[in-house]
């Protein structure tokens, strides 16, 4: 069985620009979560998904970041317009639905955003 | 917010050593993570617990939740080159949910 996996492994785009990244989770896992780790920091919760539905997206920085998951199997966060302090990885988590324990998350490998 | 205070923020050590980190809370944690991050890879979970006062082992690895529920440690034994990478305690922001707070980590490196 396929694990998470993002796309793209690395961007490098400049200030202002706009980049979309992509996961696709482990099939048949209903929640998805995005994470970022800014350089040295530790890993924050940007947002998580249950199908199709936000569940909760306060850890999104600012309206600047879009997170969609059309029919409540891939999802896209998208950053328009990027910013220096928009660098980092993106981490991309899935896991099945299990009515309140704290199961295991599958991460993927992360999406890696170099903003020049 | 929680935060999660995570030591020694890094590690050198030879191989066969033995390696003990540890995070500590603020406030009180009803589960406790500890992931591994290997090198252009995403978090892999270690071990988990649940339960105040818990030990439990997974291979050369062993973490306990602190009796205070706002502790833990992880301790590796006999270290081999794999055991690089980042390791990462982390804990649900709510009870019974995967939003998780996580430590900064403790990257650990192995001096042939």
């Amino acid at each position: 069985e396929a694990g998470v996996t993002q796309f793209p492994s690395h961007s490098v785009i400049e200030k202002g620009q706009t980049v979309t990244l992509r996961c696709d989770p482990i099939s048949g896992h209903d929640n998805l979560y995005w994470y970022r780790r800014v350089m040295g920091k530790e890993i924050k919760f940007l947002l998580h998904f249950v199908k199709e539905s936000k569940q909760d997206e306060s850890g999104m920085p600012n309206n600047r970041f879009l997170a969609e998951r059309t029919g409540g199997t891939y999802s896209t966060l998208k950053v328009q317009p990027a910013e220096l302090e928009d660098s980092g990885v993106y981490f991309c988590a899935s896991s099945k639905y299990r009515g309140g324990d704290t199961g295991e998350l599958f991460f993927g490998e992360g999406s890696r955003l170099t903003v020049l | 917010g929680q935060q999660l205070n995570q030591s020694p923020q890094s590690m050198f050590i030879q191989e066969g050593e033995d390696v003990s980190m540890n995070c500590t809370s603020s406030s009180i944690f009803n589960t406790w993570l500890w992931y591994k991050q290997d090198p252009g890879e995403g978090p892999v979970l270690l071990i988990a617990l649940y339960k105040a006062g818990e030990l439990t082992s997974n291979g050369r690895l062993t973490a306990q939740f602190g009796i205070t529920r706002k502790d833990s440690f992880l301790n590796i034994s006999a270290s081999i080159p794999s055991d690089v990478g980042i390791y990462f305690c982390a804990g649900p922001v709510n009870f019974g949910n995967e939003k998780l707070t996580f430590g900064t980590g403790t990257r650990l490196t192995i001096i042939p």
